[in-house]
């Protein structure tokens, strides 16, 4: 089974830039996450989709953050334009949420991320 | 709102011991899961173990195990037989279900060496 996609793997901006980062989940998964990871802190929470519908997205700095999931598959989330403080590692995540071997299934499978520089 | 606290941000642990890595978690919720991810570095972050908090059969996986006091809301991980390959960084999450998802909130994670 293929794991979660992620490209670019790494990107370097100059601040007020734009950016995009493309995420495709793992086969049949139909929720997928996208998580800010700042150096030295856990991931945390900008977006989740359930299909193609957002669930939540109350920590998308909306101002300067987009993102979709069209056809309920891949996912691109951009930055426009970008600050010093977006520098982090970008991680996308699915989850089958649903029965699989016969037991539910929660658990986030996480793609490698994409680390963005910003300067 | 819930948070989720690993007071230990370094541990170290000779291969071949043990050692406990610690999580504690504030929340009223009563239906949630717990798990302890791993980072390796440079590496994508994979599931090590999970626990429902409906279950109070605490969960093993190989080496792994947890401690899950659900009156404490504490949820440590134990590993067995320290190997070189478990030097990572250790984050406990906490999930719960919300507005027809699913919210999940990571702690600031505990970096352990394993050293030969």
């Amino acid at each position: 089974e293929a794991g979660v996609a992620q490209s670019p793997r790494y990107k370097i901006i100059e601040k007020r830039q734009s950016v995009a980062f493309w995420c495709n989940p793992i086969s049949g998964h139909a929720t997928l996450y996208w998580y800010q990871q700042i150096l030295g802190q856990g991931p945390k929470l900008l977006i989740q989709f359930q299909n193609n519908g957002v669930v939540d997205d109350s920590q998308l700095p909306k101002d300067r953050f987009s993102a979709e999931r069209l056809k309920g598959v891949d996912s691109t989330l951009k930055i426009q334009p970008a600050k010093l403080e977006d520098s982090a590692v970008y991680l996308c995540a699915s989850s089958l949420r649903g029965l699989a071997g016969g037991k539910l299934s929660y658990e986030q499978y996480f793609g490698p991320g994409t680390r963005l520089t910003v300067t | 709102a819930q948070t989720v606290t690993q007071s230990q941000p370094e541990m170290s642990v000779q291969e071949a011991e043990t050692v406990t890595l610690s999580c504690t978690y504030d929340t009223s919720e009563n239906n949630y899961y717990l798990f302890w991810y791993k980072q390796p570095p440079s590496r994508q972050m994979i599931l090590v173990i999970r626990q429902e908090a409906y279950k109070q059969q605490n969960a093993t996986e190989n080496r792994f195990s947890v401690n899950f006091q659900k009156a404490a809301k504490s949820f440590s991980l134990k590993i067995s037989d320290s190997q070189l390959g478990d030097t990572a960084m250790y984050f406990c999450a906490f999930m719960k279900p919300e507005a027809g998802g699913f919210k999940t909130i990571f702690g600031a994670g505990t970096r352990l060496f394993v050293k030969a």
